[in-house]
Parts: C-alpha cells; sequence; structure tokens
C-alpha cells in the first residue's frame, strides 16, 4: 500500500518567495496533519484536518502560513512571503479518525530558505 | 512544564544488551501512547502503541505504561548496531486526535 506521499522532497528558494508543498495522505485515512521539525523546537504540529475541515491551527506560526485540503486525497502548506527562520524539514502524517489511531508519517520536504 | 518529557540522551547501549527509553506526561487525560523511530534525515517511524496499563511486547520490543505515575518506556532487547535512531514519545489526548511529542531521545548501539 502507498503511505503518505509528499512533495517536493526538497526545496531550496529565496526568501520572499512563495513555497507550496503537497501532501496525499494514504487513501481512507481522514484525518491529515501538517508538523515542522526543528533541531531547536523539535516536532511541531502546524494543522490538522479532519473530513478536509481544518479542526485546530493553533500551531500555524503567522499569518504568512496556510494550509488548505479541497479533497480527501490532497493538501497543501503555503508559505508567503518565506522567510529564512521557516527553513526545517515539514512533515505530513494522516490517520483514521478515532482517539486511538496512530499517524503515519510522509517522508518530509526537506525547506532552506535563503 | 512540558507535556511529554524525555531525556534527549545521547544513551549509549552495548551491542546485545537492553537498551531503556523513558517518557512521563502531564496530561492526566492522556488515552494513547506510542513509540515512534527516527532514522537521521528520515520520517518517524511508528514502532510501538500501547493503550492500557502494563507491558506490551512485539518481537525485541516492549512497552509499558503506568498511568497512576503518567510514565511510559520502552525496552530493546537484543540491541542491534540498526537499533542507533532517535525514538520519539507521543500521547494522544482525550477528546482530539493531537499528537504531543516529546523531543525524543538519541540512541546509539556500539558494537
Amino acid at each position: 500500500d502507498a503511505g503518505v506521499i509528499q512533495s517536493p522532497r526538497h526545496e531550496v528558494t529565496e526568501m520572499g518567495q512563495e513555497v507550496t508543498l503537497r501532501c496525499k495522505p494514504i487513501s481512507g485515512h481522514n484525518s491529515l496533519f501538517w508538523y515542522r521539525q526543528t533541531m531547536m523546537r523539535g516536532l511541531e504540529l502546524l494543522i490538522y484536518f479532519n473530513n478536509n475541515v481544518p479542526i485546530d491551527d493553533s500551531g500555524m506560526p503567522e499569518d504568512r502560513f496556510s494550509a488548505k485540503m479541497p479533497n480527501a486525497s490532497f493538501s497543501t502548506l503555503k508559505i508567503q512571503p518565506s522567510e529564512p527562520r521557516d527553513s526545517a524539514v515539514y512533515f505530513c502524517a494522516s490517520s483514521f479518525e478515532g482517539g486511538n489511531q496512530p499517524q503515519h508519517f510522509g517522508d518530509g520536504t526537506r525547506l532552506s530558505i535563503l | 512544564q512540558k507535556e511529554v518529557e524525555q531525556n534527549s540522551g545521547p544513551l549509549s547501549v552495548p551491542e546485545g544488551a537492553i537498551a531503556s527509553l523513558n517518557c512521563t506526561y502531564s496530561d492526566r487525560g492522556s488515552q494513547s501512547f506510542f513509540w515512534y523511530r527516527q532514522y537521521s534525515g528520515k520520517s518517524p517511524e511508528l514502532i510501538m502503541s500501547i493503550y492500557s496499563n502494563g507491558d506490551k511486547e512485539d518481537g525485541r520490543f516492549t512497552a509499558q505504561l503506568n498511568k497512576a505515575s503518567q510514565y511510559v518506556s520502552l525496552l530493546i532487547r537484543d540491541s542491534q548496531p540498526s537499533d542507533s535512531a532517535t525514538y520519539l514519545c507521543a500521547v494522544l489526548n482525550f477528546g482530539n486526535e493531537k499528537l504531543t511529542f516529546g523531543t525524543g531521545t538519541r540512541l546509539t548501539i556500539i558494537p
């Protein structure tokens, strides 16, 4: 079975540019999560969706960050304008809805803002 | 106070020995507990889940949960160099889908 698919795997861009990260969850999973991981702060939850609806975006650092889930098989995380401090690895994860269900992670996008 | 705490390590264990990884959490309403393994440059990979007090064994891995003490641990028997990784403890809080992660323990198995 295909796991969570993220693209691109690596992104290098200059500050001020728009960055769009993409995620395809595991088929049948109805919860989707966006995380950011840095050495300093570890793994942080940015936002999560349930049945394509944003449930909690309290982890989104600021208005420069936005996320959408137009359908059950696709989500985007956008940063506009990007800044060097946004450099991190961004992970997408998905799970079945339900309190006991574990999350399965994609391979991540390594983002570098110059 | 951090919600999920782990010793960051590094923890060095000789090959063949038992590696013991510990995690404490602050929310008494937590119901589900997970251990993820993350190799350098890779994504977190689920290795164990535990939901009730006691021990749960899966191959060389044993997860232990004590809700009264708000403590969860992971034991790795017969440690192998391939077990060298960062181990993340994650706690799912009652009533929502959010996983809270610890900062991870870096484990090194010494041949």
